[in-house]
């Protein structure tokens, strides 16, 4: 089946410091996703993506999708604390009933 | 708005035993997904239910079964449990025309 490789698996940084983060896949994809979990809870969706060169951005958070439909990358700027977490990123195979296949996840230290 | 509800928050279970787990959609929401996340992983894709049928299912064995009712909410069965079924299980749901998953926080699923 597909899978995503999301990378870094996980980030120390300086709170205020930007920060990014991808997900490559060796399958086409037609919409991305982009979640955030906090421990304990379900994943929160932050942003989706439906066309190849799309860049969208919610608050502090711009996500883009790859032009070659394979790949996609979320970026934060001026981290806060309570940017910590994990981020998954998650892709819609074209022709799907909407199964979402997640990467690993990339879990987000901000240091004070 | 309620969002996605899910019960129980945590279940204790013996290997041989079966389980139902349950969930509300969001309001407005048709169409409800079923995920298993394992501890330090992605949530993997189980089935999808829409108009109160499977319409996708993952590659997940026969044990795992579902339902929707009327109202779009849903069960999960597991039955004849193994160790390995000890997971975190999301619940999302969707409009029938959206790809936009949004999640319930999850039943913790210990089995011993």
């Amino acid at each position: 089946g597909q899978q995503l490789n999301q990378s870094p698996q996980s980030m120390f940084i300086q709170e205020g410091e930007d920060v990014s983060m991808n997900c490559t896949s060796s399958s086409i994809f037609n919409t991305w996703l982009w979640y955030k979990q906090d421990p304990g809870e379900g994943p929160v969706l932050l942003i989706a993506l439906y066309k190849a060169g799309e860049l969208t951005s919610n608050g502090r958070l711009t996500a883009q999708f790859g032009i070659t439909r394979k790949d996609s990358f979320l970026n934060i700027s001026a981290s806060i604390p309570s940017d910590v977490g994990i981020y998954f990123c998650a892709g819609l195979v074209s022709g799907s009933a909407r199964q979402l296949t997640f990467g690993s996840g990339t879990q987000l230290t901000v240091l004070p | 708005d309620a969002g996605v509800t899910q019960s129980p928050t945590h279940l204790i279970k013996t290997r041989g035993q079966q389980v139902t787990l349950r969930c509300s959609p969001k309001s407005g929401h048709d169409t409800v997904s079923w995920y298993q996340q394992a501890l330090g992983q992605g949530p993997q894709f189980i089935f999808q239910y829409y108009e109160e049928e499977e319409r996708q299912r993952g590659n997940f064995p026969d044990r795992f079964s579902g339902h929707q009712f009327p109202n779009y909410s849903s069960e999960l069965n597991v039955n004849a449990l193994l160790l390995g079924d000890s997971a975190l299980y999301l619940c999302a749901s969707s409009h029938q025309g959206s790809y936009e998953q949004y999640f319930g926080p999850g039943t913790r699923l210990t089995v011993t």
